[in-house]
């Protein structure tokens, strides 16, 4: 079976600290993306990647980064922990567009609360 | 630009009833539409997608949906609601082929099912 893992499922962490969120999937997707998940929001586009090494900014990028150092893995950065950062991540990947549109394949979620 | 609307945040219905939850669209292509489910502390998975061929989409777990062109919709529906039904539901609309950002999602849908 197909899957996105993300590596942890629920985070807890400070104000201040840098926080790494990690995504693998095993589909050979070249597509790769990151999302929050608040609710009344729904699902908000922070980052996404086409390409390893390649990465675009989505709809609110501001306090992430993001990293694609290899196809398979797409990690995702907060530089500095901040409590309105608190919510649901969620991981998926796709094929790229110009092989047909399948849709995404997602993880299960890391609820990070900044405390 | 692409932009889809939930018509409900929140649909009510008793068990064996039919479920209805509502979609609307708006976008300069002709589109991809997608619905996804997601169970409680789950990740998203994928219900149903139009690509352009039957109008009518027939997905897992009884639900199927409508591509209407003339009312720019794309209504989920189920005949008999079970009580594993209950979840939040997202009407996702693609973004035209060749891009990588290729999903705009609905704020989601709340649907509880009641004994």
């Amino acid at each position: 079976d197909v899957k996105v893992t993300q590596s942890s499922r629920y985070l807890v962490k400070r104000t201040g600290e840098k926080v790494f969120l990690e995504c693998v999937q095993d589909m050979d997707h070249e597509n790769m993306f990151w999302y929050r998940q608040d609710p009344g929001l729904g699902l908000r586009l922070i980052y996404f990647s086409y390409d390893v090494k390649m990465k675009e900014k989505g709809d609110i990028p501001e306090g992430y980064s993001v990293s694609r150092e290899k196809k398979e893995r797409f990690s995702l950065i907060l530089e500095s922990a901040s409590t309105n950062q608190t919510s649901m991540y969620l991981c998926a990947s796709s094929l790229r567009a110009a092989r047909g549109n399948y849709g995404y394949t997602f993880g299960s979620g890391t609820r990070l609360t900044v405390v | 630009a692409q932009s889809v609307t939930q018509l409900d945040s929140h649909v009510s219905v008793s068990e064996g009833t039919p479920v209805l939850l509502r979609c609307n669209y708006s976008s300069s292509y002709s589109p991809s539409l997608f619905w996804y489910v997601q169970h409680p502390n789950k990740g998203l998975q994928l219900l149903l997608k139009y690509t352009s061929a039957a109008t009518l989409v027939k997905g897992i777990n009884g639900f199927e949906a409508e591509f209407k062109k003339s009312e720019t919709s794309f209504h989920l529906t189920k005949p008999s609601a079970h009580m594993s039904d209950a979840a939040e539901y997202f009407c996702v609309v693609s973004f035209p082929s060749g891009s990588a950002r290729q999903l705009t999602f609905g704020s989601g849908t709340q649907l509880t099912v009641l004994p």
